[in-house]
């Protein structure tokens, strides 16, 4: 079946310019997961949507950070005032929430570039 | 705090022979631990995945994993290695509480021909 899609796969754009990038997630999953892989950081949490509860933003850098989850299913992760730092390639995954054997599935990631 | 640690940044192996990778994790009690791997321009693909157990777990394209407690490792083995498993590898683990993945720092993988 499907697996995990993101658009666009390479995005540059100028400091100072807001961005949006797109998650679509396997059919029928329930959670949605956005991590953020940069070189000087590594892979790292933003935010987490599971069903209808509210989003774990815990990892959100900050408040020029924000995504929602719409119908349960596309998400969109919003970037403000995009600064150069922001440079990574943003990566969306979805799992199936059983118990405790989850298992996240990823997508082949957006190329964020701030000029 | 909870980490994960893959001690080696880069390995090279000549192609068909053997691989370890190496990864221990620092958690409260013992994790759900995750092995993927990234080719370039790619996203992460899963290979194997511990729960609970039988501490030897087989993954896709001839992978391994064995789940040490004592050590608080989780490495990645592979007896033969083709060209093609060229990569970068990262370990990830979650703990019970939350549902995030903590990654290592991955360890990219060069073959010789």
């Amino acid at each position: 079946g499907a697996g995990v899609s993101q658009s666009p796969s390479n995005k540059v754009t100028e400091k100072g310019k807001d961005v949006e990038l797109r998650c679509d997630p396997i059919s029928g999953h329930t959670a949605l997961y956005w991590y953020r892989q940069s070189l000087g950081q590594g892979l790292e949490f933003l935010i987490y949507f599971q069903g209808n509860s509210a989003p774990d933003k815990s990892g959100l850098p900050s408040d020029r950070f924000s995504a929602e989850r719409t119908g349960g299913s596309v998400s969109t992760l919003t970037i403000q005032r995009t600064q150069q730092e922001d440079s990574a390639v943003y990566l969306c995954a979805s799992s199936w929430v059983r118990q405790k054997q989850e298992t996240q599935y990823f997508g082949p990631g957006t190329r964020l570039l701030v000029l | 705090a909870q980490s994960v640690t893959q001690p080696d940044i880069h390995i090279t192996v000549s192609e068909g022979a053997s691989l370890e990778l190496r990864c221990n994790y620092s958690y409260g009690a013992t994790p759900y631990l995750f092995w993927y791997v990234q080719s370039p321009g790619q996203g992460l693909q899963l290979l194997l995945k511990y729960f609970s157990g039988d501490t030897l777990v087989q993954g896709i394209k001839g992978f391994e994993a064995e789940f040490k407690r004592s050590q608080s490792s989780f490495n990645l083995r592979k007896p033969s290695v083709h060209w093609s498993d060229a990569a970068e590898y990262f370990c990830a683990a979650r703990g019970n509480a939350g549902n995030m993945l903590t990654f290592g720092g991955g360890t990219r993988l060069m073959v010789k021909p």
